[in-house]
């Protein structure tokens, strides 16, 4: 089945320990994401990857960083999370672009940060 | 930063009803595509229309596109206790950014 998982659903942690949530597609495509869901504030791009070993910034990406070694798999990094952090994270792919073809989205990380 | 608008912000329907949801944008698009998010759940694309297209139909939804009024409309019609969701638009323009709204809360009743 076509899909994009992230690990883990839900994660509590404390304050400055550092966390990854990984992200992995079996769909062969070029371009992931990843987004942050806050209520009122909708849907923030925090990084995006082109294809493998290019990442760039989105609107959000303070206190964040990601790498993309192997084309399916993007991890997204808190080197020292913070409370503003709790949130919901979506990893999403796409062939080319999301902009272009649409994204298919991982079934959120709900991040707690105490 | 720029955000998309839908409209109505929550609606609430009868099993059967029909559902129109609208959305509403500011910068020129390549192309606008709607998406489906079940409660804390991730979302899931539905539609993508494209600039040039006015009218784009899938199954129980019918999307439409008004350019010169830079609005879309997402119809779901016969709708069913399972279309019960969030419903997202997010416009594409020319930078490769998807620009989102932040959604119409559906709730159809049994």
């Amino acid at each position: 089945e076509a899909q994009v998982t992230q690990n883990p659903r839900y994660l509590i942690t404390v304050t400055g320990k550092k966390l990854t949530v990984t992200c992995s597609q079996n769909m062969n495509h070029e371009y992931m994401s990843w987004y942050r869901q806050d209520p009122g504030l909708g849907l923030r791009q925090i990084y995006y990857s082109m294809n493998v070993e290019v990442t760039d910034k989105g609107d959000v990406p303070e206190g964040y960083k990601v790498s993309r070694k192997e084309k399916r798999n993007f991890p997204l990094i808190l080197e020292s999370p913070s409370p503003n952090q709790t949130s919901l994270y979506f990893c999403a792919s796409s062939p080319l672009s999301g902009t272009v073809y649409g994204y298919t989205f991982g079934s959120g990380t709900r991040l707690t940060v105490v | 930063s720029q955000q998309g608008e839908e409209d109505p912000q929550a609606l609430s329907i009868q099993e059967g009803e029909n559902a129109t949801m609208n959305c509403s944008y500011k910068t020129s698009i390549n192309n606008l595509q709607w998406y489906r998010q079940n409660s804390g759940r991730g979302l899931v694309h539905l539609i993508l229309i494209r600039s040039n297209e006015r009218e784009k139909h899938s199954g129980r939804l019918r999307v439409t596109l008004d350019t010169s009024k830079k609005s879309s409309s997402l119809l779901i019609t016969a709708s069913r206790a399972a279309d019960t969701a969030s419903y997202f638009c997010a416009n594409a323009g020319n930078n490769r950014k998807l620009i989102w709204g932040l959604g119409t809360s559906l709730a159809v009743n049994p």
